[in-house]
């Protein structure tokens, strides 16, 4: 079974350039995570979708962060305008249902570095 | 709102070796789960363990078992027979079941050396 992928996996930009993250979930997944993993932290949530719905994006800064799962498949992140202290590794998660009790399976994450 | 703390930065361990990491969590749901989470250098995350917080018996996976006490809200995981692979980093994460909003620490560096 093919795992979740991502890509690029590295970036690096200057402050206020523009840049998109995209993530394949594992096939038939119906959920898919967006976490933040400053160096040094454990992830933190983004935003997670329920095929194509957003289920929750509290923890988005939305003035520059946005997301979106077109036909409730693959995902794209991006961010505009960046700032420094957005340099992180983002991860993309997915998992078969919403629920508990299904594992989320991580990808490699993408390391983003603005300077 | 759920916070979960990791006392221990790094840790290091001798390869065959048990060694244990800490965990400890605060919340006021009766309901929840706990995972234990590996992340090994340059490589993703994959999980290690969960455990459903009704369930009294400690979850068990081949070498890694956990020490659940509820009341403490305590989480540990226990290594037995350390590998060279298992150095990594290691998080602990709180879930409410309706929410999915996964808490992590800040994590436990684990080192095995030969």
């Amino acid at each position: 079974e093919a795992g979740v992928a991502q890509s690029p996996r590295y970036k690096i930009i200057e402050k206020r350039q523009s840049v998109a993250f995209w993530c394949n979930p594992i096939s038939g997944h119906a959920t898919l995570y967006w976490y933040q993993q400053i160096l040094g932290q454990g992830p933190k949530l983004l935003i997670q979708f329920q095929n194509n719905g957003v289920v929750d994006d509290s923890q988005l800064p939305k003035d520059r962060f946005s997301a979106e799962r077109l036909k409730g498949v693959d995902s794209t992140l991006k961010i505009q305008p960046a700032k420094l202290e957005d340099s992180a590794v983002y991860l993309c998660a997915s998992s078969l249902d919403f629920s508990g009790t299904d594992t989320q399976y991580f990808g490699p994450g993408t390391r983003l570095t603005v300077l | 709102a759920q916070t979960v703390t990791q006392s221990q930065p790094e840790m290091s361990v001798q390869e065959a070796e048990t060694v244990t990491l800490s965990c400890t969590y605060d919340t006021s749901e009766n309901n929840y789960y706990l995972f234990w989470y590996k992340q090994p250098p340059s490589r993703q995350m994959i999980l290690v363990i969960r455990q459903e917080a009704y369930k009294q018996q400690n979850a068990t996976e081949n070498r890694f078992s956990v020490n659940f006490q509820k009341a403490a809200k305590s989480f540990s995981l226990k290594i037995s027979d350390s590998q060279l692979g298992d150095t990594a980093m290691y998080f602990c994460a709180f879930m409410k079941p309706s929410h999915l909003d996964m808490r992590f620490g800040a994590g436990t560096r684990l080192t095995v050396k030969p």
